[in-house]
């Protein structure tokens, strides 16, 4: 079965500090999808970033950058120099990867709220 | 591009009364879901279509829940009858997945969502 946590409920961190939300999945496939979504207190959630499986490079854009390690099975996000605009909850999320198929099943984690202190 | 869109934002109801919420998808999107999502959460999956058709409704309580998605566009979710417990907000989401011509895109957009409220 798939799952994903994310030990951290909550976070509070002063403007312009450094923050990282860790990301933890379980999965039996060897080929999957990994994503981070903001959701912002109007309720939408917006995709931040996806990454496959057999792609461990990590990745920086802007403030954000992402540390993926299939050795551990993580997926952790961290923001640089953070804002109060960053103050939101994201969700870490894992689904498989198919061909030939529609769809997929998306597996969310509980999410982290983040909260971004002026 | 219009991004998905939901009715209504917000509703409040007695138990036991009847509610629908309405999503238009991405225009071409194929694969619609409808999630539900509890207070402090994370999205859990109600049901999906691929175009018109139901592939995966495991998740729904079909004893009160009902989905359709008739011509593959816009889709309707009905509570019949509301309980306490059904107080969440429901989001919808749309995909464009290639089917038979290769890999699933693998990115969801999301409506702002539906927020019941059973009293």
């Amino acid at each position: 079965a798939q799952k994903v946590t994310q030990a951290q409920t909550e976070i509070s961190v002063v403007e312009k500090e450094d923050v990282t939300l860790d990301c933890v999945y379980e999965t039996r496939d060897t080929t999957y999808y990994l994503f981070w979504y903001k959701q912002p207190p109007s309720g939408e959630l917006v995709f931040l970033i996806r990454r496959n499986s057999f792609d461990e490079q990590n990745e920086i854009s802007g403030r954000y950058s992402w540390n993926f390690q299939k050795s551990t099975s993580s997926f952790n996000f961290t923001i640089t120099a953070s804002q109060v605009v960053d103050s939101a909850v994201y969700f870490c999320a894992l689904s498989e990867i198919r061909f030939y198929n529609y769809g997929q099943n998306f597996v969310f984690g509980p999410g982290t709220r983040l909260s971004v202190l002026p | 591009e219009a991004g998905v869109v939901q009715s209504p934002r917000y509703k409040i109801i007695e138990k036991k009364q009847p509610v629908a919420f309405w999503c238009n998808p991405i225009s071409g999107h194929n694969t619609l879901y409808w999630y539900l999502q509890n207070l402090g959460q994370g999205p859990e999956l109600l049901i999906r279509y691929e175009n018109e058709e139901a592939v995966d409704d495991s998740q729904l309580p079909k004893d009160r829940f009902s989905a359709e998605r008739l011509k593959g566009v816009d889709s309707t979710l009905k509570i019949q009858p509301a309980e306490l417990g059904d107080s969440a907000v429901y989001l919808c989401a749309s995909s464009l997945d290639h089917g038979t011509g290769g890999f699933n895109t693998g990115e969801l957009f999301f409506g702002e969502g539906s927020r019941l409220t059973v009293l």
